[in-house]
């Protein structure tokens, strides 16, 4: 079955600290993997993608995601957390027809001052 | 450009009644995709719609509908609402076919309220 597992539901860290959000997911086909954020009340932006290439991908607002096959992972990291990251995170898997995309239940992220 | 619209933001419906959603995609964009979010979770695929046909659907009853139009803009219908239909509903344009990265590009959503 195809399904993608964020283990964390929530986490809190301290501004200028780092952060690591987990995602593993299971898909029958070449994945193509995303990390979306969305604030309160709002749609889902893009952080980042990956289809192929280079495993290490890096994104907008200073976050990166490396993609491992062989432990079906696409971790989100970010080196130094700012409070306007607070947020809920979004993995998602799907192909090249844009249109499915299977998203696991997501990560909010708290930032202590 | 403006990026994907929907209408209405919110809006309060009781149960049994009908509700209409609907979505402008990205100027250039032939695929409009349809989600159901509620609180708490991921989203979930409702239908995918490309050139007016679609080419896909989720897990969704028969109470849901959606079409397309010529100008690629999409309507999501739901019949019969019940309270668990209460939810954000997502509207995403993307392109369609080979060489496509997949990427979803979102709209703000309908909020929908089932009393």
């Amino acid at each position: 079955a195809q399904s993608v597992t964020q283990p964390d539901i929530h986490i809190t860290v301290s501004e200028g600290a780092s952060l690591e959000l987990r995602c593993n997911y299971s898909y029958g086909a070449t994945p193509y993997l995303f990390w979306y954020v969305q604030s309160p009340g709002q749609g889902l932006q893009l952080l980042l993608k990956y289809f192929s290439g280079d495993t290490l991908v890096q994104g907008i607002k200073g976050f990166e995601a490396e993609f491992k096959r062989s432990q079906s992972s696409f971790n989100l990291r970010k080196p130094s957390v700012h409070w306007s990251d607070a947020a809920e995170y979004f993995c998602a898997v799907g192909n090249n027809q844009g249109g499915k995309l299977i998203f696991g239940q997501g990560t909010e992220l708290s930032v202590k001052p | 450009d403006a990026g994907v619209t929907q209408s209405p933001t919110h809006l309060i419906k009781t149960r049994g009644q009908h509700v209409t959603l609907r979505c402008s995609p990205i100027s250039g964009h032939k695929s409009v995709s349809w989600y159901q979010q509620v609180l708490g979770q991921g989203p979930q695929f409702i239908f995918q719609y490309y050139e007016k046909e679609e080419r896909g659907r989720g897990n969704f009853p028969d109470r849901f509908s959606a079409r397309q139009f010529p100008n690629y803009s999409s309507e999501l219908n739901v019949n019969a609402l019940l309270l668990g239909d209460s939810a954000l509903y997502l509207c995403a344009s993307s392109l369609y076919g080979g060489g496509n990265t997949g990427e979803l590009f979102f709209g703000e959503g309908s909020r929908l309220t089932v009393l």
